[in-house]
């Protein structure tokens, strides 16, 4: 049974840099048939695509944050990660990691999300 | 990229069908067949109700359906139960391989 778990402070300063993991247990980030993304909601608010990446690196970001994140994979912990730097109070957000079957949009397993404040 | 349009809210009587419409463009909905529709009750996480417009996974209910015309998408629930009053969110693959979502549709079973 595939289970995702995402992990990191639940506290940011603003201007600073906000940085998420998420582990994958029951499955390989390495499967050539799936790709690894994050997905965020503001309190109150609906849901928000922030990116993915495939087993190969290969990254995809939404256009509105691209500036300012950075996916990145690591095989041999089994997990990928999010950074978001230069934070201000409206990135505070549940954030989800979930993932998505290739040639689909089938988003079929997710994170239980992690609220991530920006507050000094 | 602009969010997809779908209504803030839809509501229907126990047993009766509704649909949720989800508004794209030629640059996302219109032009491929990658749209997936999300259940989201209260302080839960999204589950995945249909995906590629029209299939549902493994224990999803065949109540729930999906279709598209042109540049919009539809979620149709029909036999309206009390457990699928919950937020409902499309998302579409567009032409600059990115992804979006739509703003979210409340649902209230009266």
């Amino acid at each position: 049974q595939l289970q995702l778990q995402e992990s990191g402070p639940g506290l940011v300063k603003p201007s600073e840099t906000l940085s998420l993991t998420c582990t994958v247990s029951g499955g390989s980030i390495s499967s050539s048939s799936y790709y690894w993304g994050w997905i965020r909601q503001p309190p109150g608010k609906g849901l928000e695509w922030i990116g993915n990446i495939y087993y190969s690196g290969s990254t995809s970001y939404n256009p509105s944050l691209k500036s300012r994140i950075t996916i990145s994979l690591d095989t041999s912990k089994n997990q990928f990660s999010l950074s978001l730097n230069s934070v201000t109070a409206a990135d505070t957000a549940v954030y989800y990691c979930a993932r998505r079957k290739g040639a689909s949009g089938s988003r079929d397993c997710w994170g239980q999300g992690t609220l991530v404040t920006v507050s000094s | 990229q602009s969010a997809l349009t779908q209504p803030a809210s839809v509501s229907g009587s126990p047993g009766q069908s509704i649909t949720i419409s989800c508004t794209g463009s030629s640059s996302d909905v219109g032009t491929y067949n990658y749209v997936s529709w999300y259940q989201q009750h209260p302080g839960k996480v999204p589950k995945l109700m249909i995906y590629d417009v029209s299939n549902r996974p493994s224990g999803v209910s065949n109540r729930f359906s999906g279709s598209k015309s042109g540049n919009t998408a539809s979620l149709t629930i029909s036999g309206l139960q009390a457990e699928d009053e919950a937020d409902y969110y499309c998302n579409s693959y567009t032409t600059s391989s990115t992804w979006v979502f739509g703003g979210g549709t409340k649902l209230t079973v009266l």
